[in-house]
């Protein structure tokens, strides 16, 4: 069964705390994909990377970091230098491909509320 | 570029009334279309979604129904709303294939009094 686990449900850090959101995921595919979607106070959902199943480059994008890891499962990522922006609740999701794949349908963890005080 | 429109942004209706959320998508062709609910509790419900005209798929049984009447609108409806349909509504929409991300509407807030 496919499966994405954020274990963490709410952390709360200082400005300019690094902080890393965990994501475990579970699948029998061997294609797959996942996503991190950011989602602020006003309610809609942000796309922020997309990673391959084949592809286990980490990727670094300013102050964010992504660490793909397939030998523990694993899509972590890390917020650098918080910011008050950076306050949302951040969801990890899975796609799979084959027979899932035509219809992108995402399989989402239950998010991780992160708050960053100033 | 592309964009998602879904309107309206708030609404509170009473009990066994009926529904109807509008989702449209602009700058793209033959997009796959979804509708989720999200709960107090943060969780994201797949609703329905659909890969063409006129296809609909249910993920899950309930008082809700979704058509597609056009390439690039996603409709939502129920003939009588219940208290358990309050929530946050999102559409979204992906090109076709596992790795497209998909792409979120600012959603609605749906109250039942």
């Amino acid at each position: 069964a496919q499966k994405v686990t954020q274990a963490q449900t709410e952390i709360s850090v200082v400005e300019k705390e690094d902080v890393t959101l965990d994501c475990v995921y579970e699948t029998r595919d061997t294609t797959y994909y996942l996503f991190w979607y950011k989602q602020p106070p006003s309610g809609e959902l942000v796309f922020l990377i997309r990673r391959n199943s084949f592809d286990e480059q980490n990727e670094i994008s300013g102050r964010y970091s992504w660490n793909f890891q397939k030998s523990t499962s694993s899509f972590n990522f890390t917020i650098t230098a918080s910011q008050v922006v950076d306050s949302a609740v951040y969801f990890c999701a899975l796609s799979e491909g084959g027979y899932g794949g035509a219809t992108n349908k995402l399989i989402f963890g239950t998010g991780t509320l992160l708050a960053v005080q100033p | 570029s592309q964009t998602i429109h879904q309107w309206p942004a708030t609404l509170v209706q009473p009990v066994g009334s009926p529904l109807s959320l509008e989702c449209t998508v602009e700058g793209t062709s033959n997009p796959n279309l979804y509708w989720y609910r999200q709960a107090a509790g943060r969780g994201l419900q797949l609703l329905f979604y659909s890969v063409g005209i006129g296809q609909i798929s249910s993920e899950v049984p309930q008082n809700l129904s979704a058509s597609r009447p056009q390439d690039r609108q996603f409709i939502l409806s129920s003939k009588k709303l219940l208290l358990s349909d309050s929530g946050f509504y999102l559409c979204a929409w992906a090109k076709g294939g596992g790795n497209q991300p998909q792409h979120f509407g600012d959603g609605t807030r749906l109250s039942i009094l």
